[in-house]
């Protein structure tokens, strides 16, 4: 089955609105982390998160570990929070991170 | 200061040639990474080395081959390039045997015509 399930998989905001992005993980992953890529292609670290909630500005996220999943809040969103995001976990018993197929936000001026 | 860089950053190449794409990180970090993102932005793990050894080997030809001459330096050669090869391959490394906190690369975009 899926390792680790996003959703939505496309957004479309408006300057200003507050979104919440999910991320459902199976028993054998672990050890969440949440990237942004950029529409230039570039991923970056955002959260490493696996459990409990974390803030960095407009961003937060909030893993329940017990109950398998993870969430990214952004606030206030801008146009340059346009990209995907993905959120990864850890696979039990490897070195692996396994990849969610990631949710497409774009942020309308 | 660039943590994790690659290069070409894009390489435009004809079926059947060989080509290689190089990574270094300067993060004192001792595994590294290769990824493949496709045309649907899906990203999968092909190889990665801890202090030079190879520890994950996904399913992937074997006209793929990793180098790792050093901690610091992950190179990936592709033999006899194919169409299906055409996508942007992501370095990345991280700290000990802890794929979490991985910090990637710009990536290199790859397009066999």
């Amino acid at each position: 089955g899926i390792q680790v399930e996003q959703s939505p998989p496309d957004l479309i905001l408006q300057e200003g609105a507050n979104s919440t992005l999910r991320c459902n993980f199976s028993d054998s992953v672990n050890n969440l982390q949440w990237f942004h890529q950029n529409p230039w292609g570039q991923l970056i670290n955002l959260f490493y998160i696996p459990s409990g909630t974390k803030q960095n500005g407009r961003l937060s996220a909030t893993t329940v570990a017990t109950e398998r999943y993870s969430l990214l809040y952004i606030s206030s969103s801008q146009t340059t929070d346009s990209g995907v995001y993905f959120c990864a976990g850890k696979m039990d018993s490897s070195y692996k991170l396994i990849f969610g197929s990631g949710t497409r936000l774009l942020v309308r001026p | 200061d660039t943590a994790v860089s690659q290069t070409p950053k894009y390489l435009v190449t004809q079926m059947g040639n060989d080509k290689s794409i190089k990574c270094e990180q300067n993060l004192g970090h001792d595994t590294m990474y290769w990824y493949k993102q496709d045309s649907k932005k899906f990203l999968k793990i092909m190889f990665s080395y801890n202090n030079k050894e190879l520890i994950i080997n996904e399913t992937v030809p074997n006209r793929f081959s990793p180098k790792s001459p050093d901690k610091a330096h992950l190179n990936l050669h592709i033999n006899s390039l194919e169409l299906g090869d055409s996508a942007v391959y992501f370095c990345a490394s991280s700290e000990g045997l802890k794929p979490y906190e991985q910090y990637f690369g710009p990536g290199t975009r790859l397009t066999v015509t």
